[in-house]
């Protein structure tokens, strides 16, 4: 199964823009592109996904080039609250559905 | 709030027991998903049901089991607990069966396994 790869940690500070960038090279076909925001002790929110080229909602931006094997989560003027640990993962029926959560990557958001 | 409904909230218990978490997932959905996140580490997909029927297994250890009942709630069954097994236990729900990579899971509150 495709695996997904992050930066293990971020740090930001109130009001700029944080782009966390997953490496998936072994994409499939039929995935897709899916980011969660998590809290200590919550689970998991949905944040935003994609297949290709770009997405936007009012909480984030999605990026992904051509060849599907990265794809760049930003976020504008990350607050305090953004600090959490954003996953990236592939979401889709590849022999045999799972879903597969790498480690994740730890916002730290500094005033 | 997510619309996911976990219990119980938090449970204690002693090695080789065994306990039931429950789950109820959103109104409609009718996927359900169930993770284990253990301190500091990332979330490890354990098994996926689909309208009572077994779609998917992850890294599910032969001591734990689950099922989906007709009311589509589920419940993820731990038996002859470790200490290793003390963890966070998150249900997850979709509307649909999850093989569309469009389809997005919604996660309860979690239930927080000790094993002492």
């Amino acid at each position: 199964l495709a695996k997904t790869t992050q930066p293990i940690s971020m740090d930001s500070y109130e009001g700029q823009e944080v782009n966390i960038t997953c490496s998936h090279n072994n994409i499939a076909t039929n995935d897709y592109i899916t980011w969660y925001q998590q809290f200590p002790s919550q689970g998991p929110r949905f944040i935003i996904q994609g297949y290709k080229t770009k997405v936007t909602n009012e909480v984030a931006s999605l990026f992904i080039p051509a060849d599907r094997k990265s794809s760049t989560l930003s976020l504008p003027r990350v607050s305090l609250s953004d600090t959490a640990v954003y996953y990236c993962l592939l979401h889709g029926n590849t022999g045999g559905f799972k879903t597969i959560f790498g480690a994740g990557t730890r916002l730290f958001v500094k005033a | 709030d997510s619309g996911v409904t976990q219990t119980p909230k938090h449970l204690i218990t002693a090695t080789g027991q065994r306990v039931t978490l429950r789950c109820s997932p959103r109104s409609g959905d009718l996927s359900v998903y169930w993770y284990q996140q253990s301190l500091d580490q990332g979330l490890q997909f354990l098994i996926h049901y689909y309208n009572g029927e077994e779609r998917a297994k992850g890294n599910i250890l032969e001591r734990f089991s689950a099922q989906q009942f007709p009311d589509l709630h589920s419940e993820l069954n731990l038996s002859s607990l470790e200490l290793g097994d003390s963890a966070l236990y998150f249900c997850a729900s979709s509307v649909e069966v999850g093989s569309r990579g469009t389809d997005t899971q919604y996660f309860g509150p979690g239930t927080r396994l000790t094993v002492l």
